[in-house]
C-alpha cells in the first residue's frame, strides 16, 4: 500500500468550479510538499507546509496541513484550464529530513 | 539559469545494454535525487546523495548505480538494462533535505 494516499485519483471539473485534493498518511508528516506536473514535463513546486495547522495560498491555490500533521488538502478556487495537470503531494514521513515519499498523484481536467 | 538539466531526453536500449543518465544542477544544491515514474506507481526514489562524494539507496535501488564525483552532477547508471527498467526517470535537487526539490524535465527510457 502507498505510504501517501491521494484522493481522488482523477477529477474533471467545469471551469469556474472549486475543487479539493487530499493527501493522507498514517505517519506524521514532517514536511509536506505540493507539486504540479504537466504531461511530459517535470514537477513544478507549488507550496511547502511544515507546521500543524499551517495554511498557505498562492493565487487561487490554497494548501493546508491539519493539526495532527497526517493530512493535507489542496484547494483550487474558480478553476481555470491552466490548472489542469497532475498534482502530487510529497512528504518526509521519517523525520530524517533527507528524502521525500510521493503520492501517486491526482489528475485534474478542467473543461471550458 | 538552467536549474536541473537531464541528458538525454529520450533513449531506446536493447536488453543487456548499459547506459548512463546525466543530471546537472547549477544552483549549488547539496542534495540530489533520482526517481522513476511509472503509471499507477507514482514517483519512486532510486538513489540519492546528501553531498559531493556521498550516495544512498532509496526505495528501488536494484539494477542501478550512481555516482556524485562533483557537487553539480549526479549520474545514474544501468549496467545491464532490463525491460522492467522502461520508465521515465527524473532527477531533482534541493539546497538541504528539508527544502523543496527542483526537478529536471525527465528522461524517457525504453528497453526492448
Amino acid at each position: 500500500s502507498q505510504e501517501l494516499e491521494q484522493s481522488p485519483q482523477s477529477l474533471i471539473v467545469q471551469e469556474g468550479k472549486n475543487l479539493t485534493i487530499n493527501c493522507t498518511s498514517s505517519k506524521t508528516l514532517y514536511g509536506l510538499y505540493w507539486y504540479k506536473q504537466k504531461y511530459g514535463e517535470g514537477l513544478i513546486f507549488l507550496m511547502m507546509l511544515q507546521k500543524g495547522g499551517e495554511e498557505k495560498s498562492h493565487e487561487k491555490i490554497t494548501a493546508k496541513l491539519d493539526e495532527k500533521k497526517q493530512q493535507s488538502s489542496l484547494h483550487i478556487t474558480a478553476s481555470q484550464p491552466s490548472h489542469a495537470g497532475i498534482y502530487l503531494c510529497g512528504a518526509d514521513t521519517s523525520g530524517g529530513y533527507q528524502k521525500v515519499t510521493f503520492g501517486t498523484g491526482t489528475k485534474l481536467q478542467v473543461i471550458p | 539559469n538552467a536549474g536541473v538539466t537531464q541528458t538525454p531526453k529520450f533513449r531506446v536500449l536493447k536488453t543487456g545494454q548499459s547506459m548512463t543518465l546525466l543530471c546537472a544542477q547549477d544552483m549549488n544544491h547539496e542534495y540530489m535525487y533520482w526517481y522513476r515514474q511509472d503509471p499507477g506507481m507514482g514517483l519512486r526514489l532510486i538513489h540519492y546523495s546528501v553531498g559531493e562524494g556521498t550516495t544512498a539507496k532509496g526505495e528501488v535501488p536494484d539494477g542501478y548505480n550512481v555516482s556524485r564525483l562533483k557537487k553539480q552532477n549526479f549520474l545514474l547508471g544501468l549496467e545491464s538494462a532490463a525491460p522492467s527498467q522502461t520508465s521515465v526517470y527524473f532527477c531533482a535537487s534541493s539546497l538541504q533535505g528539508d527544502q523543496p526539490q527542483h526537478f529536471g524535465d525527465g528522461t524517457r527510457l525504453s528497453i526492448l
